[in-house]
């Protein structure tokens, strides 16, 4: 069954280094979500893109925060200048077309700021 | 209150029981998931259940919706102890936009 791929799997980094997450979405997939997880709490919504365009984003998707998908296949997320407080659960959804479609996660990628 | 909230928070029961999460919301939805985590994995869908569904089955589970109160139950039947984890609701809130917005999730511990 085909599979969302997140890398890297961890990333350690210090305050105010910028960070690339990356997601491999399923093929032919045209939605793509990111959300991040706090430790013990619950996953929050970061940001949709579709059609090659920010659909949504929440609060927390802050100027700090861009998406975008460089070759067409590849869906990043970047952090800009990393605080204590993005240390998370990172996981990219990729769902197929249509909002009644299911969201397939990835594994996530664990954020670390110190 | 946010949209998506779950209760009970936690739940531990006898292997062959039956689970029951209810999930309630705030605003009206497109859809609503129920999704499963294993402790610190990635997200497992469960079910989709569309605003205009009142009931979905899949296996040993079932769905049900409530529009009307904005509220969501999820029955797991005959649970087994690899059925322990946590489970979330998430909503599609009928905002335009693409958007799911997850509860806070019920912890699920099944005893053998």
């Amino acid at each position: 069954e085909p599979e969302v791929t997140q890398t890297p799997s961890h990333q350690v980094t210090q305050m105010g280094q910028e960070v690339i997450l990356r997601c491999v979405p399923i093929s032919n997939h045209l939605y793509f979500y990111w959300y991040r997880q706090i430790l013990g709490q619950k996953v929050e919504f970061l940001v949709s893109f579709y059609n090659n365009e920010i659909s949504e984003k929440s609060e927390i998707f802050d100027d700090q925060f861009s998406v975008e998908r460089p070759d067409g296949s590849n869906f990043t997320l970047k952090i800009r200048s990393t605080k204590l407080e993005d240390s998370a659960m990172y996981f990219c959804a990729t769902q197929a077309s249509g909002r009644a479609n299911t969201q397939y996660f990835g594994p996530g990628t664990r954020l670390t700021v110190l | 209150s946010q949209q998506g909230e779950e209760d009970p928070q936690a739940l531990s029961i006898q292997e062959g029981e039956n689970a029951t999460m209810n999930c309630s919301y705030k605003t009206s939805i497109n859809n609503l998931q129920w999704y499963r985590q294993n402790s610190g994995r990635g997200l497992v869908h469960l079910i989709l259940i569309r605003s205009n569904e009142r009931e979905k089955h899949s296996g040993r589970l079932r769905v049900t919706l409530d529009t009307s109160k904005k509220s969501s139950s999820l029955l797991i039947t005959a649970s087994r102890a690899a059925d322990t984890a946590s489970y979330f609701c998430a909503t599609d809130p009928n905002t335009g936009g693409f958007k799911t917005i997850f509860g806070a999730g019920t912890r699920l511990f099944v005893k053998a």
